[in-house]
């Protein structure tokens, strides 16, 4: 069975960092492009950033563009999204999807998502 | 950027009742690279159809998804209880990769 459990996500000042991680199970991790997908509180669903299955290609909104990085580490079926300089705009919940092909940009499995806020 | 616009907001309908969902792009989605993902309170979202019609895994053959070009619709052929939920649309055609506002499925 597929999991994707998200975690670190919390409570950080405008202008501060945190670091997420998403654990992988249930399927060969490093044959997989994954995603980070966020929702802010009642709104849609946006792209955040993407990254090929070797970590050779990525993708970034433009809205996180220079201010997130990810990552991954295959010997340990983890994802990684490295936020900085958040701001309030930045307060969402933050999913860890799969990709469901190299060549496809959708996600067929999802986590169920780590909550982070950026208040003062 | 191609725009994703769902229609209507809100649904309001009856367990039992058919429904249509539509999604029409600002632009042609290339290769009719458009998804429908289920989303309940709480919950991750669930994908339903991907490339405009192919079922996801485990999908019941209730949901069936059609379209090509700028509008494609989703469709239930009778509301089940547990399809009360909001649905979005993404268009994985072209960068950025965009989702629709999304419509909200509401118990009547």
């Amino acid at each position: 069975e597929v999991q994707l459990v998200e975690s670190g996500g919390g409570s950080v000042q405008p202008g501060g960092s945190l670091r997420l991680s998403c654990s992988a199970s249930g399927f060969t991790f490093s044959s997989f492009a994954m995603h980070w997908v966020r929702q802010a509180p009642g709104k849609g669903l946006e792209y955040v950033s993407a990254l090929s299955y070797n970590g050779g290609s990525t993708y970034y909104a433009d809205s996180v563009k220079g201010r997130f990085t990810i990552s991954r580490d295959n010997s340990k079926n983890t994802l990684y999204l490295q936020m900085s300089s958040l701001g309030a705009e930045d307060t969402a919940v933050y999913y860890c999807a799969r990709r469901y092909s190299s060549d496809w940009f959708f996600s067929d499995y999802w986590g169920q998502g780590t909550l982070v806020t950026v208040s003062s | 950027e191609i725009v994703l616009t769902q229609s209507p907001g809100t649904l309001s309908l009856s367990p039992g009742e058919r429904v249509t969902l539509s999604c029409r792009a600002s632009q042609s989605v290339s290769s009719s690279f458009l998804a429908w993902y289920q989303q309940k309170p709480g919950q991750a979202p669930r994908l339903l159809i991907y490339e405009a019609s192919s079922r996801a895994t485990g999908i019941p053959d209730r949901f069936s998804g059609s379209g090509s070009g700028t509008d494609f619709t989703l469709t239930i052929s009778k509301l089940e209880p547990e399809d009360f939920a909001v649905y979005y649309c993404q268009q994985y055609g072209s960068s950025p990769y965009t989702f629709g506002q999304g419509t909200k499925l509401e118990i009547k």
